[in-house]
């Protein structure tokens, strides 16, 4: 069975363009999530989806940030304008419905976006 | 809110030495789980433990063990006979009933264990 898997595994981008990272969940995950690294910090909340709805985006820096999960699939992010602080490694997880709380959410090898 | 902290930014050993990662945490909630990730060098993060909060008793899962305290608030975890292999950087996290299944993680501890 394959894994999470994220695209594309790096992404060097200037300030002010625009980026979008996908992430494949494990078939019949409903759980998504999406979590931040930044400059060696600990990995941060963005959002998670329950199939293609958005159940807790509380994590979102801002509204430059724009997830979406189409037919509760795969999801993108997207990050318009890029900032210099936006650099950093992002990751993807997903769970089996009903297991979010419980079980072991899988991650992906994450995207490192380097903002110039 | 919730917090994880892992004191240990980076720690060194020599192969087949004990090593104890420690991670402190945070909350109100009377009903969490904690977990441990390992990161290895190929990026993704690895599921290694999960315990909720009824559960103290510790866990041994071969050369892994994990020590559950809640007088303390604390879920260390300990490596015996560490081997190369077990360098990576690992992650200790949390989640809690009132805020859904959203992970808060410590900062990790970087693991190098040298032949």
């Amino acid at each position: 069975e394959a894994g999470v898997t994220q695209f594309p595994s790096h992404s060097v981008i200037e300030k002010g363009q625009t980026v979008t990272l996908r992430c494949d969940p494990i078939s019949g995950h409903d759980n998504l999530y999406w979590y931040r690294r930044v400059m060696g910090k600990e990995i941060k909340f963005l959002l998670h989806f329950v199939k293609e709805s958005k159940q807790d985006e509380s994590g979102m820096p801002n509204n430059r940030f724009l997830a979406e999960r189409t037919g509760g699939t795969y999801s993108t992010l997207k990050v318009q304008p890029a900032e210099l602080e936006d650099s950093g490694v992002y990751f993807c997880a997903s769970s089996q419905e009903g297991l979010g709380m419980m079980g072991e959410q899988f991650f992906g090898p994450g995207t490192r976006l380097t903002v110039l | 809110a919730q917090k994880v902290t892992q004191a240990q930014t980076e720690i060194s050993v020599v192969e087949k030495e004990d090593v104890t990662l420690d991670c402190v945490y945070e909350t109100r909630d009377t009903t969490y789980y904690l977990f441990w990730y390992k990161q290895p060098p190929s990026g993704e993060l690895v599921f290694l433990i999960r315990r909720n909060s009824f559960d103290e008793q510790n866990e041994i899962s071969g050369r892994y063990s994990w020590n559950f305290q809640k007088s303390t608030s604390s879920f260390n975890f300990t490596i015996t006979a560490s081997q190369v292999v077990d360098s990576a950087v690992y992650f200790c996290a949390l989640s809690v009933y009132t805020r859904g299944s959203r992970l808060t993680f410590g900062e990790g501890t970087q693991l190098t264990v040298n032949p």
